[in-house]
């Protein structure tokens, strides 16, 4: 079935550190993978997506690594700041019946970044 | 800001009655989606809308339909609401259909409350 999940629900880090967000996924068929902050009020913004024939990507600060071998998933902060505040949710993009695409959210991680 | 907008902002309804959430999206963009996003959940993929037709559906009753203006934003209307409809309607607009990275943009959403 369709079901893209998190481990951890809360998650509370010091200034400074760097964050670990982790994603499970059950649709071993999805080959794009999706990371979107949420911050309160707000919509979700893209942070960075991945490839299943990719196992590793950076952007600015982040990293998401795909392990297709356990299904898994994880968003690395460097650094983390206090603007990094925010649920963080991971998607994959699920090929339904007929054709269809959509995206199928996780969840979400609530990131907690105290000074 | 995304340039995507909704309204209203927030609506309180009773359960039965109907609904109707707006939705413009981004200068340009010829593709609207909808999704619902209930209380500590992630979204939840409600259709798609492209050049005015109905392009895709999520698991969501007949109840929940849709349309798409000439130029291109968009209406959501729930019927016969339930205390379950409560949640945040999250619009999102793009270039093309299914759209899943940094293209995908989101509006901050109608938080809906059904007494």
């Amino acid at each position: 079935g369709e079901s893209v999940g998190l481990h951890l629900p809360t998650l509370s880090v010091q200034e400074g550190d760097n964050s670990i967000i982790n994603c499970a996924y059950s649709n071993s068929a999805s080959d794009y993978f999706i990371w979107y902050k949420q911050e309160s009020g707000k919509g979700p913004q893209f942070i960075i997506d991945i490839r299943s024939n990719m196992d590793k990507r950076q952007g600015q600060r982040v990293t998401v690594l795909l392990n297709k071998t356990v299904k898994h998933l994880s968003l690395q902060i460097a650094a983390t700041q206090p603007g990094d505040s925010a649920v963080y949710f991971c998607a994959e993009n699920f090929f339904g019946q007929g054709g269809s695409e959509k995206l199928v959210f996780g969840k979400g991680t609530k990131l907690t970044v105290n000074p | 800001e995304t340039g995507v907008t909704q309204s209203p902002t927030h609506l309180i309804k009773t359960r039965g009655q109907q609904v109707t959430l707006r939705c413009s999206s981004q200068s340009g963009h010829n593709t609207v989606s909808w999704y619902q996003q209930a209380l500590g959940q992630g979204p939840q993929f409600i259709f798609q809308y492209y050049r005015e037709e109905e392009n895709g559906r999520g698991n969501f009753p007949p109840r929940f339909s849709g349309l798409q203006f000439p130029n291109y934003s968009s209406e959501l209307n729930v019927n016969a609401l339930e205390l379950d409809d409560s949640a945040l309607y999250l619009c999102a607009s793009s270039l093309v259909p299914y759209a899943t990275n940094e293209k995908l943009f989101f509006g901050s959403g109608t938080q809906l409350s059904v007494l």
